[in-house]
């Protein structure tokens, strides 16, 4: 159980356009969503907090116009990478928690390689 | 702020043998402590949770420890394969916000036949 879908699992795309990548939690509902990014070798930076129905939570540093989120459902969180630049190029990786308590594991997707040219 | 450091450099272990990792925090006192497992290209993998209050938590050929003093968790994993060779990073929740976890870098374990 706790499985976490990403979509897509790579993507390349030219500078200026935006980029869509979506989280599914396929067995869980999850009301909180979190969005990291990994640079290689690199820890994993937390990019925002998404909460099921209301707006994300952003951590400092990170744009909220450049990397929009919606999570519309339960099941649904998406991360829009809007006027793509080179240096957004990373991965980018989605978890939710299945349990309600804050010390529950957190189950990833398996990521998105986002190339931007 | 908060600090995780994990040792950067790979480790190469030879199979059969016991891998220890070693994760350092700073400025902080987490509740618990996690580790994960992080294949090339993928997303990390949930291992063990620690709790301040538990010296050790084991799991089949896995081990962790938390010292609340040394502020260390060291994790182990006992009788090594080649198929355990993987990145492992640790977790700990953020002291801003305990439904937010931090990550270290990570160790890269290489077991080799």
């Amino acid at each position: 159980g706790a499985v976490v879908s990403q979509h897509p699992s790579w993507v390349i795309c030219k500078s200026g356009t935006s980029v869509k990548i979506e989280c599914r939690s396929l067995d869980f509902q999850a009301t909180t969503m979190f969005w990291y990014r990994q640079f290689p070798k690199q820890s994993l930076m937390l990019m925002a907090t998404s909460n099921e129905g209301s707006k994300a939570t952003y951590e400092q540093g990170v744009e909220k116009d450049k990397f929009l989120i919606n999570h519309a459902s339960l099941t649904l969180s998406t991360l829009t990478v809007t006027s793509a630049h080179p240096e957004d190029s990373s991965f980018y990786i989605c978890s939710a928690r299945q349990g309600v308590g804050h010390n529950s594991p957190l189950h990833f997707g398996n990521g998105t390689r986002l190339t931007v040219t | 702020s908060q600090k995780i450091e994990q040792n950067s450099e790979a480790l190469n272990i030879q199979e059969g043998k016991t891998a220890t990792l070693t994760c350092n925090y700073t400025n902080y006192s987490p509740a618990y402590l996690q580790w994960y497992r992080q294949d090339p290209g993928r997303g990390p993998v949930f291992l063990l949770l620690i709790r301040e209050n538990e010296k050790e938590k084991r799991k089949e050929r896995l081990k962790v420890t938390f010292d609340t003093t040394l502020k260390q968790s060291l994790f182990h994993i006992t009788a090594s394969q080649p198929a355990d060779s993987a990145t492992y990073l640790c977790a700990l929740p953020f002291s801003g916000g305990y439904n937010k976890l931090i990550f270290g870098a990570g160790t890269r374990l290489a077991v080799h036949p």
